[in-house]
């Protein structure tokens, strides 16, 4: 059965502080992972990630996937209190649906 | 831009009632999706739609049913409404299989009592 495990549940920080969100998968024939951030409503895009070792950036954000070892991580750099959200994974199947985590939920306090 | 449209935002049912959660997307896009979001969790695949007039089951379709019968519409139906179907639902649309176009709606929350 496929899998996405994110790791932790939830998290808790204070402004400034740097994070590593991590995704492990077993999923086989995956197009692409992807990461996404929810705050109240729909999960908005941030990354996807296809070939192994390559870093995708944004601003404070990066991420990378490591094929070989199952496994993905989302980094936040300099957190501010925008950034307290759910932060899911999801693997790309190849019927274009997502097989996606519980989420971590990081909250930033001030 | 509308991209994904969903509505009703919000809905009470009682037990035993049946209702149509609408999905509209202006995109073109060929794959369609419903998903449902229960608290701590990930989002669950219910039904998919590759293009009009094929849908396909995903991970928990039991109690639900859909239907493609245009490119932008992919209305999902809740017959016989339970406590368990409790949750936020969510419509999203893509133009090439499981790639960054995934484009989701606002949701719908729906509480059956």
């Amino acid at each position: 059965e496929d899998k996405v495990v994110q790791s932790p549940l939830s998290l808790v920080v204070h402004e400034g502080d740097t994070v590593t969100l991590n995704c492990s998968y077993e999923v086989t024939n995956f197009r692409s992972l992807l990461w996404y951030k929810q705050e109240k409503k729909a999960p908005t895009f941030l990354f996807m990630l296809t070939s192994s070792g390559i870093e995708k950036k944004s601003g404070r954000l990066s991420s990378i996937l490591d094929k070989k070892e199952l496994f993905s991580i989302l980094n936040i750099t300099a957190t501010q209190t925008g950034d307290s959200a759910v932060y899911l994974c999801a693997l790309g199947g190849s019927q274009g649906n997502l097989i996606f985590g519980k989420g971590t939920k990081l909250s930033v306090k001030p | 831009n509308a991209g994904v449209t969903q509505t009703p935002k919000f809905r009470i049912l009682k037990i035993g009632q049946s209702m149509t959660l609408q999905c509209t997307q202006d995109m073109n896009h060929n794959y369609m999706y419903w998903y449902r979001q229960d608290p701590g969790m990930g989002l669950k695949l219910i039904y998919y739609s590759v293009g009009a007039g094929i849908t396909d089951k995903g991970e928990v379709p039991n109690g639900y049913n859909v239907s493609r019968s245009t490119t932008e519409d992919f209305p999902l139906r809740l017959e016989l409404a339970a406590p368990s179907q409790t949750s936020v639902y969510f419509c999203a649309s893509s133009l090439v299989a499981g790639q960054s176009g995934y484009t989701f709606g606002s949701g719908t929350r729906l509480t059956v009592v």
